[in-house]
């Protein structure tokens, strides 16, 4: 694919819904990040993929937040009984793991979450 | 810690140069980000520098990185209306665990006729 893909671009839920974001990589990138971007905190990191080992999850705000990635390619974030602080636009990144350590982190547009 | 610090707007003319600044406070970053983000996009990747350079320039973009100082800039130069975003730099800490980019809290920059 040409780039990062993200959906759905836009979604608006319920308080205490439960909300699933996809994301697809770039092809062939190892590597996946979701980061989240809201007013209040600016760009935060939430969690990171590589290949088949465990994911750094230490950016996750709470336990309602989880993500998984299937057959190392395409990742789910899912959020579960929604608080409204939860709206913030969500950004997925991928980039190839690279021998010298530097992995430029390619964006997708983002979804844009709004919890009423 | 770490902690990314911008100034959170700018305003030049068009066809002005335009320098966006950004401290950043752990000395073990490796890499250095530009990004911008134009509105309701997402991040588009400027350009990079490795901490053993202090400059690097890509065509109207030069990046300029005081290791000691722990300060780096963007310069944009002859500044157009496209350039109208928000930019945002970011470091890279190569560590065993992940390269998870922290971010700094992003410049508007507007440029005006």
């Amino acid at each position: 694919g040409a780039g990062v893909s993200q959906s759905p671009s836009n979604k608006v839920t319920e308080k205490g819904k439960d909300v699933e974001l996809r994301c697809d990589p770039i092809s062939g990138h190892t590597a996946l990040y979701w980061y989240r971007q809201s007013l209040g905190q600016g760009l935060e990191f939430l969690i990171y993929f590589q290949g088949n080992s465990a994911p750094d999850k230490s950016g996750l705000p709470s336990d309602r937040f989880s993500a998984e990635r299937t057959g190392g390619s395409v990742s789910t974030l899912t959020i579960q009984r929604t608080q409204q602080e939860d709206s913030a636009v969500y950004l997925c990144a991928s980039s190839l793991e690279s021998a010298g350590g530097r992995e430029t982190q390619y964006f997708g547009p983002g979804t844009r979450l709004l919890v009423l | 810690g770490e902690d990314v610090e911008q100034s959170l707007f700018l305003s030049v003319r068009e066809g002005d140069s335009s320098v966006i600044n950004c401290t950043y406070t752990d000395s073990s970053s490796t890499y250095l980000y530009w990004y911008k983000q134009e509105p309701g996009a997402g991040l588009q990747l400027l350009t990079y520098i490795f901490s053993n350079m202090d400059m690097k320039q890509d065509q109207r973009l030069t990046v300029l990185l005081n290791k000691k100082d722990k300060h780096l800039s963007l310069r944009i130069a002859d500044t157009q209306t496209g350039d109208s975003a928000i930019y945002f730099c970011a470091e890279i800490i190569l560590t065993g665990g992940g390269n998870k980019l922290t971010f700094g809290t992003g410049t508007q920059l507007k440029v005006e006729l």
